[in-house]
């Protein structure tokens, strides 16, 4: 069984461009989850999806950031503009059921310039 | 906000086993106790998770106290792939719920 696959697994961009993030989660797993970590500290959460719609984005820092799972999927993160405090890395988990031992990806690491 | 308290880092000699304590003195009926870990530069890995029974896997045991205020992971083996910080988290099996990582345990394994 694949696992959760994430593209690509470096970015490095300057400040104000944009940057899309992707995660394929493991075939039928219905939630996917984006989480993020900052150099020095913890892992947070981002969103939840469930197939395609979005049950739970209150980790989202701002509307720069946009999240989509069109299709119930594979689900992408965008970042627009980028800014400095955006660098760090990104993960992407997907779990059958809600909080059913997630599978996380390797995650991108993002570092914005 | 985490609902779980682990001590900052721990020690464990290569072969012996490795005892992680996770104290969740608030914990919910409903809530399972879940352990992932992270190996530097990886992705989050999930262990073992349990309700109030005890639990074993290929990976792990899990030991939750009878009033379910704390728990232990044990490594009966720890080697030197198992340095990592391990996070013990709280949470119900609920469309609604997800993890909240906390700030771990940093173990060390010594060769």
């Amino acid at each position: 069984e694949a696992g959760v696959t994430q593209f690509p697994s470096h970015s490095v961009i300057e400040k104000g461009q944009t940057v899309t993030l992707r995660c394929d989660p493991i075939s039928g797993h219905d939630n996917l989850y984006w989480y993020r970590r900052v150099m020095g500290k913890e892992i947070k959460f981002l969103l939840h999806f469930v197939k395609e719609s979005k049950q739970d984005e209150s980790g989202m820092p701002n509307n720069r950031f946009l999240a989509e799972r069109t299709g119930g999927t594979y689900s992408t993160l965008k970042v627009q503009p980028a800014e400095l405090e955006d660098s760090g890395v990104y993960f992407c988990a997907s779990s059958q059921a809600p909080n059913y031992g997630y599978t996380f990806g390797s995650g991108t690491r993002l570092t914005v310039v | 906000d985490a609902k779980t308290t682990q001590p900052p880092s721990m020690d464990c000699a290569e072969g012996r086993a490795a005892n992680l304590p996770c104290n969740h003195s608030t914990i919910s009926g409903n809530e399972y106790v879940y352990w992932y870990r992270q190996i530097h530069s990886q992705g989050p890995q999930y262990i073992i998770h349990g309700l109030k029974n005890n639990e074993t896997n290929e990976m792990a045991s899990l030991i939750i106290t009878e009033d379910r205020k704390s728990s232990t992971l044990i490594l009966p083996h720890a080697t030197l792939r198992d340095t990592a910080v391990y996070y013990c988290i709280v949470g119900a099996w609920r469309r609604d719920d997800k993890i909240i990582f906390g700030k771990g345990t940093r173990l060390h394994i010594l060769p």
